[in-house]
């Protein structure tokens, strides 16, 4: 268990819709991470938000927007949605910054399949 | 980013050592080259991580060529958990892009 927590586990939408998936990060950690790891493109660096901050973005797509909160938790918004972003999406923490090269801890991931 | 190159698939048998290969031929001065594994239905875990110097953890250990050009992943004895997709993956100090750009990874593979 890295101390990471996702929720939903699963997801089950239509094309067109909008979702929210949730993320807890460990206890003190202050960067949040966002992957997708689909079938065709593999694991996908989509955003980073530190203390609340938007920190860096990678592959994220225009309909796509992450938030993190006061306390630390992250919500990663997906709108529009096309059965390609049938996936299974990744939340990572670390204590601080990547660049320092920490650990990042990886939660379980919530699947989603667009229908 | 310097890229990776890993073998698609390897297989070993249980508690034998295990050796991941992983070439890293245009590494600048400033990457660092982790390791992570999938493990199946799970999220990607932290393995180890070096810049010039071997390491070694509780997990396994890591062995930097003297150029810096590759570098092995030793699993000193598989266990049947150890199967998983490993990823070797290079992270540039102060780079300022903090995400981790995941390859295709070595399935490993342990028969008992």
């Amino acid at each position: 268990d890295s101390g990471v927590t996702q929720t939903p586990k699963h997801l089950i939408t239509a094309t067109g819709q909008r979702v929210t998936l949730r993320c807890s990060p460990r206890s003190g950690d202050l960067s949040v991470y966002w992957y997708q790891q689909s079938l065709d493109q593999g694991l996908q660096f989509l955003i980073q938000y530190y203390n609340g901050e938007e920190r860096a973005k990678g592959n994220i797509l225009e309909r796509f927007s992450a938030q993190q909160f006061p306390d630390l938790h992250s919500e990663l918004n997906l709108s529009s949605l096309e059965l390609g972003d049938s996936a299974l999406y990744f939340c990572a923490s670390s204590p601080r910054l990547a660049e320092l090269q920490e650990t990042q801890y990886f939660g379980p991931g919530t699947r989603l399949l667009v229908l | 980013d310097a890229k990776t190159t890993q073998p698609n698939s390897m297989e070993s048998n249980e508690e034998e050592p295990v050796h991941l290969p992983c070439n890293h031929s245009t590494i600048s001065g400033t990457d660092y080259i982790h390791w992570y594994r999938q493990l199946p239905s799970q999220g990607p875990e932290y393995v180890i991580h070096g810049l010039t110097s071997n390491v070694n953890n509780r997990m396994a250990s890591l062995a930097i060529a003297e150029d810096r050009k590759s570098s092995t992943l030793i699993l000193h004895r598989a266990t049947l958990r150890d199967a998983a997709v490993y990823y070797c993956i290079l992270s540039s100090r102060g780079g300022g892009a903090d995400g981790l750009t995941f390859g295709k990874g070595t399935h490993l593979i342990i028969q008992p």
